[in-house]
């Protein structure tokens, strides 16, 4: 297996504008998991997934923020709109067992200018 | 509330030495605790776990010890090597929400 595959690496956007990232988890793994790092506020869980439901997003900031995962390989991250304090790094994860051994991917780099 | 931390934010070492990384944790009743290592530009890297039925847990190079009395984790790498210049994070799972929960890290600089 390839791994916890993201898109984009980079992203870079206006003030204003909406962002979409995406991951792929591992095939098989039911558990699929978003955070958010930052120098300030390190790993931050924002919303996680079993069996393609979304079960705790208490993390997210704000309604501006939305994921979804239509299938057991693939969901999105959604800001919309982005404001320059989202400038972080978005890291989607996937595990067997909840809360044990998640596999991250290598995470997108957002900019909002 | 739950918490994990760290003792040291910085560790620089020699090439060569042992290195020890610190954890303080909260919750006495976590049941599951994990070292991740993360590169620059990389995502954090799954290195060892352990559950809290033991004290103590060894890899390749790696040793992971977990002192439940005083609430405490370390890692310890042997013979470091440039390649384990990193932020190093521990986490615990909570007991009653099941998510793990990340300490702030600990960067480790290795010294040629």
């Amino acid at each position: 297996d390839a791994g916890v595959i993201q898109s984009p690496r980079h992203e870079v956007t206006e003030m204003g504008q909406e962002v979409t990232l995406r991951c792929k988890p591992i095939s098989g793994h039911d558990y699929l998991f978003w955070y958010r790092q930052t120098m300030m506020r390190g790993l931050e869980l924002l919303i996680y997934f079993n069996n393609n439901v979304p079960i705790d997003d208490s993390g997210m900031p704000e309604d501006r923020f939305s994921a979804k995962m239509p299938n057991a390989s693939f969901s999105t991250l959604k800001i919309q709109p982005s404001e320059p304090r989202d400038s972080a790094v978005y890291f989607c994860a996937s595990s067997l067992v909840m809360g044990e051994k998640l596999f991250f991917g290598s995470g997108t780099q957002l900019s909002v200018l | 509330g739950e918490s994990v931390g760290l003792h040291l934010p910085t560790l620089s070492v020699q090439e060569g030495d042992n290195s020890i990384i610190n954890c303080a944790y909260s919750n006495s009743a976590s049941d599951y605790f994990i070292w991740y290592k993360q590169e620059s530009g990389k995502g954090p890297q799954f290195i060892i776990d352990i559950r809290s039925n033991m004290d103590k847990r060894q890899g390749q190079r790696v040793t992971v010890l977990l002192n439940k009395t005083v609430k405490h984790l370390s890692l310890q790498i042997a013979a470091t090597q440039p390649g384990d210049s990193a932020v190093y994070f521990c986490a615990e799972t909570g007991s009653n929400t099941g998510k793990l929960i990340f300490g702030q890290g600990t960067t480790l600089q290795v010294k040629p």
